[in-house]
């Protein structure tokens, strides 16, 4: 099974700040990686597929990065709105498709 | 657009069964592979089982397989779980979700959950 280990475990952060979540697999996984945002009280909502690519809708100022174990979602001047928990997960171990353990970001 | 509503969730004694389902709306069921994905209270996220468009792959997690089927009738644009000899660590809301496409793993869309309690 991968593991996947996502950092920091928690983040306080003022809006306009700049964010940057990693999030670590046990090993390469390519870009088979995808990042999701879960606000208090709503379903998860994928943000980023295949590492980097946008989803359409998402706003701008997120972003994703990286390849093989290492990845990071950005979110570039953080808004009030985006008080959440985010969760990187992986599509490519068959068939156990894990999430990390989530990164709860609280705006100051 | 898309919706996905799950129904089926309550409370129920351990060993029991209870069967989840899952209507769909807002696009063409049988080109898409769908999954089913857990929450425990206050808990990460779990994926719980994946089943290709036409039936043809089933994947389900270590914890749940021989006691989970999951279904589908493209024709009802509805997707099923059943869940047998349930265990109070079964206690989650239960999420159907749309794949990307047929089977790229990328949970696109989610439904609002199904709060499935296992409790004596």
């Amino acid at each position: 099974e991968i593991v996947l280990t996502q950092s920091p475990d928690f983040q306080s952060v003022t809006p306009k700040e700049k964010v940057t979540i990693t999030c670590r697999a046990s090993r390469s996984i390519g870009n088979g990686l995808h990042w999701y945002q879960q606000k208090p009280d709503q379903s998860p909502k994928l943000l980023i597929k295949y590492a980097s690519q946008s989803i359409s809708g998402v706003p701008s100022r997120f972003s994703g990065s990286g390849s093989g174990t290492d990845f990071t979602l950005t979110i570039n001047s953080l808004e009030a709105e985006d008080a959440a928990t985010y969760y990187c997960q992986q599509s490519v171990d068959l068939p156990m498709y894990t999430f990390g353990q989530g990164t709860k970001l609280e705006i100051k | 657009q898309v919706q996905l509503v799950e129904s089926g969730g309550g409370v129920v004694q351990p060993g029991g069964s209870l069967r989840l389902s899952c209507a769909a709306s807002g696009f063409t069921l049988r080109n898409y592979g769908m999954h089913w994905v857990r929450q425990a209270p206050g808990k990460g996220l779990e994926w719980l089982s994946f089943i290709r468009n036409d039936e043809s792959d089933v994947y389900y997690r270590e914890s749940v397989r021989g006691r989970f089927t999951v279904s589908r009738d493209n024709s009802k644009n509805t997707l099923y779980l059943q869940m047998n000899s349930l265990r109070p660590e079964d206690t989650a809301v239960y999420y159907c979700v749309k794949d990307w496409a047929l089977a790229a793993i990328i949970f696109e869309s989610w439904g609002q959950g199904a709060l499935v309690t296992v409790s004596s």
